[in-house]
C-alpha cells in the first residue's frame, strides 16, 4: 500500500508566522485529505485537495488561514498561516489509494504555537 | 451530517481480558467502514475494514468487527488483549458507492492494558 512521508514531524512557532506541511507519497493518490486532531478529540478535516484544482475546504476552515497545494497526484502542502496559540495541534494528511481501496495517512505534524 | 460515535473514551483491561469497543454511525445509505490503530508516536494504521459481504470482518493481529446494519453499529472486538495493544482506536466511516470520499471519524478510545 502506498506510503506517505509527512515533515516536519514537529515544530514549535512564533505567533503570527506561518508553517508548510508536506506530504510525499511513494505511489500515486486520488484525493488527498487535510487533518487536524486535536488533544482528546477526534481527527475533523480540514480539507480535500484534488490535483489541479482548488481545495475543497470544510465549514469552519478558510483558504487564507490554510492554504494548500497539490501539484501532482504524489505531493501536497498545508501551510498554516498567521498561527495563534488556537492552532496548536497535530496535522495529518492523507490520501485515496486509486484502486479505491482505501486510505494512507502520514505520521503527522505536532505544532506548537507560542 | 454524518456522525460517528465511540461510546467508550478511555477502556482499562488486564491482560487475556475480553475486548469490544462500541461503534454507531448515523448515515442511512450504503457504508464502507473501518477501524484504525494508533499506537503512541507513530501514524494511524487499518486494522479492519468492511466494504461488503460477511459482516463479520476479520483483521490484524486477532481483531474482528461485526457490521450490524440495523444497528448501524460496527463494533470491534478481541477475545483476549496484550500489553503491546495499548493504544488509540478510531471507528471511521465512508459513504459507500463507486468512489470512497472523505472519512469521518469517531472520538477515538484509549486502550490501556495492565501486564
Amino acid at each position: 500500500s502506498a506510503v506517505i512521508s509527512q515533515k516536519p514531524s514537529r515544530d514549535i512557532c512564533q505567533r503570527g508566522t506561518s508553517l508548510t506541511i508536506q506530504c510525499q507519497v511513494d505511489s500515486q493518490v486520488t484525493m488527498m485529505f487535510w487533518y487536524r486532531q486535536q488533544p482528546g478529540q477526534s481527527l475533523t478535516l480540514i480539507a480535500t485537495a484534488n490535483q489541479g484544482s482548488e481545495a475543497t475546504y470544510e465549514s469552519g476552515f478558510v483558504i487564507d488561514k490554510f492554504p494548500i497545494s497539490r501539484p501532482n497526484l504524489t505531493f501536497s502542502t498545508l501551510t498554516v498561516s498567521n498561527m495563534s496559540p488556537e492552532d496548536s495541534s497535530i496535522y495529518l494528511c492523507s490520501g485515496l489509494t486509486v484502486n479505491n481501496y482505501g486510505y494512507t495517512f502520514g505520521s503527522g505534524t505536532r505544532l506548537t504555537v507560542v | 451530517a454524518q456522525s460517528v460515535s465511540q461510546h467508550n473514551h478511555h477502556v482499562i483491561l488486564s491482560e487475556a481480558a475480553s475486548l469490544e469497543l462500541g461503534c454507531n454511525y448515523s448515515y442511512g445509505g450504503t457504508v464502507n467502514l473501518f477501524w484504525y490503530v494508533q499506537y503512541p508516536g507513530q501514524h494511524l494504521q487499518l486494522l479492519l475494514k468492511y466494504f461488503s459481504g460477511d459482516p463479520l470482518v476479520k483483521g490484524i493481529k486477532g481483531f474482528e468487527a461485526e457490521f450490524i446494519k440495523s444497528k448501524f453499529s460496527f463494533n470491534l472486538r478481541k477475545p483476549s488483549v496484550q500489553w503491546s495493544d495499548t493504544a488509540e482506536y478510531f471507528c471511521a466511516v465512508a459513504k459507500g458507492g463507486s468512489t470512497l470520499g472523505r472519512l469521518y471519524f469517531g472520538r477515538g478510545t484509549q486502550l490501556t492494558v495492565w501486564p
